[in-house]
């Protein structure tokens, strides 16, 4: 079962506007929520996160809000540049026990950002 | 400052072969994680290590998987008897286990081909 979900395969955006990927999740025992940013050939960048205490985290371009009633989580990147382009995952942690540091992750949105 | 690294970055081998790849985890950090990557999906998890002791692993690591991690340092990974299906991107991360924070750092991977 896919506890992590991104629906949209691809973005396309222009330079300078806004991109918005989002990300669901099912199991209620996340309580921590990261995203990465991937390019070809290497491994994933952690890029930022966010608590469940917390609705909104913000760094520079980047911005991630969280809805824990809805289980929905988004990353908006403003303004977009080329550079950004990449594959962006959404990824879940449910910290205590056994579990803690293991992360569950979402199957990625392409974002290509266009000059 | 050195980040994750693994060794080789790529492999090819013949169907039922036995495979071993190596991680190098930040030097500070004590967890270290194993996760698979295939085409168009998000990176899946297989094991960590909270210093040497090996504290989980995932359903999806078969007999034919072992890792171990001496001294707490470099792990390696070991795949015996490989088959087309173990051909996938193997990634490594490492955390510090000193906050609720669980940002990984991912190396660069391992691309396997099982021919």
């Amino acid at each position: 079962d896919q506890q992590v979900k991104q629906n949209s395969p691809s973005l396309s955006v222009q330079e300078g506007r806004i991109s918005i990927l989002n990300c669901d999740y099912t199991n209620s025992m996340f309580d921590y929520f990261l995203w990465y940013k991937k390019y070809p050939a290497e491994g994933p960048t952690f890029l930022i996160s966010i608590s469940s205490i917390k609705d909104k985290n913000e760094d520079g371009r980047f911005t991630v809000f969280l809805n824990k009633s809805a289980k929905h989580l988004s990353l908006h990147i403003v303004p977009s540049q080329p550079g950004d382009s990449a594959v962006y995952f959404c990824a879940a942690s449910a910290n205590g026990g056994t579990s803690y540091g293991k992360l569950t992750f979402g199957q990625g949105t392409i974002l290509t950002v266009h000059p | 400052d050195t980040g994750v690294s693994q060794d080789p970055r790529h492999k090819i081998t013949k169907r039922g072969q036995n495979v071993t790849f190596r991680c190098d985890p930040i030097s500070e950090h004590n967890r270290l994680y194993w996760y698979r990557q295939t085409l168009g999906q998000g990176p899946e998890f297989l094991t960590y290590f909270q210093n040497e002791a090996q504290l989980e692993k995932s359903r999806l690591l078969s007999d034919r998987f072992s890792a171990e991690r001496p001294k707490g340092s470099f792990s390696t990974l070991e795949i015996q008897r490989t088959e087309q299906g173990d051909s996938a991107m193997y990634l490594c991360a490492s955390s510090l286990a000193r906050t609720r924070r669980n940002e990984q750092f991912f190396g660069p991977g391992t691309r396997l081909t099982v021919l």
